[in-house]
């Protein structure tokens, strides 16, 4: 079973903090993404990466950025988190058969900032 | 400017009932379309997918009709049942995205018992 795990449920920070989000999955895929969801705006591509230590601008990069030193793990990073930035964060990893491979998607982490 | 558009945004059918989303695209090279389902306080997780080299898949209860012509590709929910509440993404990729899926805006599903 491929599993997408996320470090926290629930984060809540300050204004202007440094916020790490991080993601491992578990089945040795290629494809790692990090989207953000808000109520009527649908799953928003963040940043991927396709391999280590690459990484490609999704549609909503700006205040963000990402690491990916080994295969297993994403991170997510907002560099001073703002108001703003309050949402739900979902990771997800796809496999080498894409674009047909199955993306799965970990629990998420909503993050309040105040 | 979106790459996959979804309707409707919200949706609400009695038990029994069919439900039906549908969505449409632009960019002829997407070549893989899967529909997620995702439930309250969980990630979503792949439902039905389908290949544009078929106008039809049937899961179940699930049915992906998909026209190519008109660019366009709905979800068919048969004899819904309220344990089908929940957000529903369309999506679409092609090889040269990087692995990348555009997904639409979601539907959120209510069925009342």
């Amino acid at each position: 079973d491929v599993k997408v795990t996320q470090s926290s449920r629930y984060l809540v920070k300050r204004t202007g903090e440094k916020v790490f989000l991080e993601c491992v999955q578990d089945m040795d895929h290629e494809n790692m993404f990090w989207y953000r969801q808000d109520p009527g705006l649908g799953l928003r591509l963040i940043y991927f990466s396709y391999d280590v230590k690459m990484k490609e601008k999704g549609d909503i990069p700006e205040g963000y950025s990402v690491s990916r030193e080994k295969k297993e793990r994403f991170s997510l990073i907002l560099e001073s988190a703002s108001t703003n930035q309050t949402s739900m964060y979902l990771c997800a990893s796809r496999g080498p058969r894409a674009p047909v491979a199955e993306a799965f998607f970990g629990q998420g982490t909503r993050l309040t900032v105040v | 400017q979106q790459q996959v558009k979804q309707s409707p945004q919200s949706l609400i059918v009695q038990k029994g009932g069919i439900s039906i989303i549908n969505c449409a695209y632009e960019n002829t090279a997407f070549d893989y379309f899967p529909w997620y389902q995702q439930f309250p306080g969980k990630g979503p997780a792949l439902l039905i997918a389908i290949r544009p080299d078929v106008s039809e898949k049937k899961e179940g209860r699930f049915t992906i009709s998909f026209n190519k012509s008109a660019k366009q590709f709905s979800l068919h929910i048969m004899d819904s049942q309220p344990g089908d509440s929940a957000t529903y993404f369309c999506a679409a990729s092609t090889w040269s995205t990087l692995g990348r899926l555009y997904f639409g805006r979601g539907t959120q599903l209510t069925v009342w018992p």
